[in-house]
């Protein structure tokens, strides 16, 4: 049963706190994408990997590191320099960057105490 | 610079068709016409794609003018899980971020 999954669902942040927000997918995708939504808005794109080893930024990279080590994985963490952290986090991926088809998976949810 | 645009929210009732217009009047010759939606608190479930054509999968038939300038997204029985919000946009080839507009909230009722 192939497809993408995002870990976990709900993920709270205390200040100054760094967390990583886990996507995997097997359905052997070479590009990788993160975006941000937030309440009644569109998306913005934070990361993306063409490639393993390779990942450029997208729109609102501050505050966010990913890395790409992996073609199944590409983990976002966002950093206690990423002051209003509180979204919802969405990971998709395309067979490859060409303008293909991106899925998505099921989203995190991260709040800040 | 919206490229696209979809009326606000459409009601259907369950077990009829949902039409889902969607103005694309400025698209170029390479710019695919993507659907997506998105339920409640769920990430977006990609829908359809076409270029000039009609195209039809298992979720949904979409529809295409001649001149391209506007699309309309069929779901042939509409049922109450596909409350959701439809998403219409305008894509070419290469990389590409997506970009959605406010969509249309569509409404099925029993």
């Amino acid at each position: 049963d192939g497809g993408i999954t995002q870990s976990p669902k709900y993920l709270f942040r205390k200040e100054g706190q760094n967390v990583t927000l886990s996507c995997e997918q097997n359905l052997n995708h070479d590009a990788m994408y993160w975006y941000r939504q937030d309440p009644g808005q569109g998306l913005r794109l934070i990361y993306y990997s063409q490639i393993v080893n390779d990942f450029q930024k997208g729109d609102i990279a501050e505050g966010y590191s990913v890395s790409r080590e992996k073609k199944e994985s590409f983990p976002l963490t966002v950093t206690s320099a990423q002051k209003n952290p509180t979204a919802f986090y969405l990971c998709a991926s395309s067979i490859g960057s060409g303008g293909e088809t991106q899925y998505f998976g099921p989203g995190t949810r991260l709040l800040v105490l | 610079d919206a490229k696209t645009t979809q009326p606000p929210s459409m009601d259907c009732a369950e077990g009829r068709a949902a039409n889902l217009p969607c103005n694309h009047s400025t698209i170029s010759g390479n710019e695919y016409v993507y659907w997506y939606r998105q339920i409640h608190s769920q990430g977006p479930q990609y829908i359809i794609h076409g270029l000039k054509n009609n195209e039809t999968n298992e979720m949904a038939s979409l529809i295409i003018t001649e001149d391209r300038k506007s699309s309309t997204l069929i779901l042939p029985h509409a049922t109450l899980r596909d409350t959701a919000v439809y998403y219409c946009i305008v894509m070419n080839t290469g990389f590409q971020k997506l970009v959605f507009g406010t969509g249309t909230r569509l409404l099925v009722s029993p």
